[in-house]
């Protein structure tokens, strides 16, 4: 079975801190994503990464960046967190190649105070 | 830009009722097509996966049909249950190895 795992589920952080969001897969996949998914709007990508040291910007890369040294770890930078980062980040990993099921983490609520 | 709708964006059922959920995309040049479930305050967990050369895919009750000439996708539920309660999600992947495109899901409440 497929494991994606996020660091934490519940994060509370201040306006300007440097918030890190870990994603790390077991099943040796090559691609790698961060979305953000907030009601009304849906799922949004945020980066993506196709393999290690690779990164692609989605659709709302803004105030964000990441980091893939390691091929089954992904992380999400927020360099000066803000209150409209507050949201439900969700990491995804899949095989390359355009076929391949999509498999998600459980999702880290980080709310900016 | 490739443009992907779910309707409805809610539905609520009485347990046992067959139900369809509706996906429609813009650009038919698709490699594939994702349904997903998720739980409230969960990640999403993968349903089918159909190919662009396939025309459906079944698993258990679950049946997705997929019209790529017309841009569609339907999701059949067989004898809903409260259990199937949940936002079901679609997406699908364009060409080469470029990231799936969601919809924005419906949301489905099946009452007991």
């Amino acid at each position: 079975d497929v494991k994606v795992t996020q660091s934490s589920r519940y994060l509370v952080k201040r306006t300007g801190e440097k918030v890190f969001l870990e994603c790390v897969q077991d099943m040796d996949h090559e691609n790698m994503f961060w979305y953000r998914q907030d009601p009304g709007l849906g799922l949004r990508l945020i980066y993506f990464s196709y393999d290690v040291k690779m990164k692609e910007k989605g659709d709302i890369p803004e105030g964000y960046s990441v980091s893939r040294e390691k091929k089954e770890r992904f992380s999400l930078i927020l360099e000066s967190a803000s209150t409209n980062q507050t949201s439900m980040y969700l990491c995804a990993s899949k095989l390359a190649g355009p076929t391949d099921t999509q498999y998600f983490g459980p999702g880290t609520r980080l709310t900016v105070l | 830009k490739q443009e992907v709708t779910q309707i409805p964006a809610a539905l609520s059922v009485p347990e046992g009722e067959n139900l369809v959920l509706n996906c429609s995309f813009t650009d038919s040049a698709i490699y594939n097509l994702q349904w997903f479930r998720q739980d409230p305050g969960k990640g999403l967990t993968s349903l089918l996966l159909i190919q662009s050369s396939q025309r459906e895919q079944t698993s258990g009750r679950l049946n997705a049909s997929l019209d790529k000439s017309s841009g569609r996708s339907t999701l059949y539920i067989a004898a809903s249950q409260p259990g199937d309660s949940a936002t079901y999600l679609c997406a699908v992947r364009g060409s080469g190895n470029t990231p799936l495109v969601f919809g924005k899901g419906t949301r489905l409440s099946v009452i007991a």
